[in-house]
């Protein structure tokens, strides 16, 4: 049950894209099309930004979105705005029937 | 509106055992499977247990394997976690979270605020 492998930090200018990488195994995010990703702000509860890989929650901006290419899932952030600013962890569903999480990427919004 | 709401933190010595509760409402809670997930000081989150909507399976973190056990009480809408042998290593916040089906297949999407366990002798 290894952790997901996430860049420690990202930064992005005001209106860019960015997006955050989210390295797995053969036995978690290369199996199976369970990938989430949540946003953290500093003491608050992890949010939902996206599951299944590819899918929003009702609510969230279009400006995020999802995909993924073998082991690896990734989060794009597009319009990049202050309020984008937080930490974002993936997670993925493994071949244990256990979940695992990556460990947590800091966006930056110069 | 869904609410979890955690309870049971607090400081405990290296060794001892402790309860974490999680009550929920709004919406059906024996129809999901609900998970713990914890995160210690300053560091990322850590998946740790799940359990079925009516509790038939469970599956735990290695780091948590044979020491914790998670169990629901589906009549009174509460999830909980027995945590034993504690290290200072199981220092952290604890949220629980629903699931979105009633398996462990399914993703989670609302989470509590979380309770602070804290390990010190």
């Amino acid at each position: 049950q290894s952790a997901l492998t996430q860049p420690a930090s990202v930064s992005g200018s005001p209106g860019q894209s960015i997006t955050i990488s989210c390295t797995g195994t053969t036995r978690d995010v290369g199996l199976f099309d369970y990938v989430s990703w949540y946003q953290q702000h500093p003491g608050k509860a992890p949010k939902l930004m996206i599951y299944n890989v590819n899918k929003r929650p009702s609510g969230v901006s279009n400006r995020f979105s999802g995909s993924k290419s073998g082991n690896t899932a990734s989060l794009t952030i597009s319009g990049l705005q202050a309020e984008d600013e937080s930490d974002y962890y993936c997670s993925s569903y493994t071949s244990g029937s256990t979940w695992v999480f990556g460990g947590g990427t800091k966006l930056a919004v110069l | 509106q869904v609410q979890l709401v955690e309870s049971g933190g607090g400081v405990v010595q290296p060794g001892g055992s402790l309860r974490l509760s999680c009550t929920a409402s709004g919406f059906t809670f024996n129809s999901y499977a609900m998970h713990w997930v914890r995160q210690a000081p300053g560091k990322g989150l850590e998946w740790v247990a799940i359990v079925r909507y009516d509790g038939s399976n469970k599956y735990y973190a290695d780091s948590v394997k044979g020491r914790f056990t998670i169990s629901r009480d589906n009549s009174k809408n509460t999830l909980y976690l027995q945590m034993n042998s504690l290290t200072t290593d199981d220092t952290a916040v604890y949220y629980c979270a629903k699931g979105t089906g009633r398996t462990e297949v399914y993703y989670f999407d609302y989470w509590g605020q979380g309770t602070l366990v804290t390990l010190s002798s």
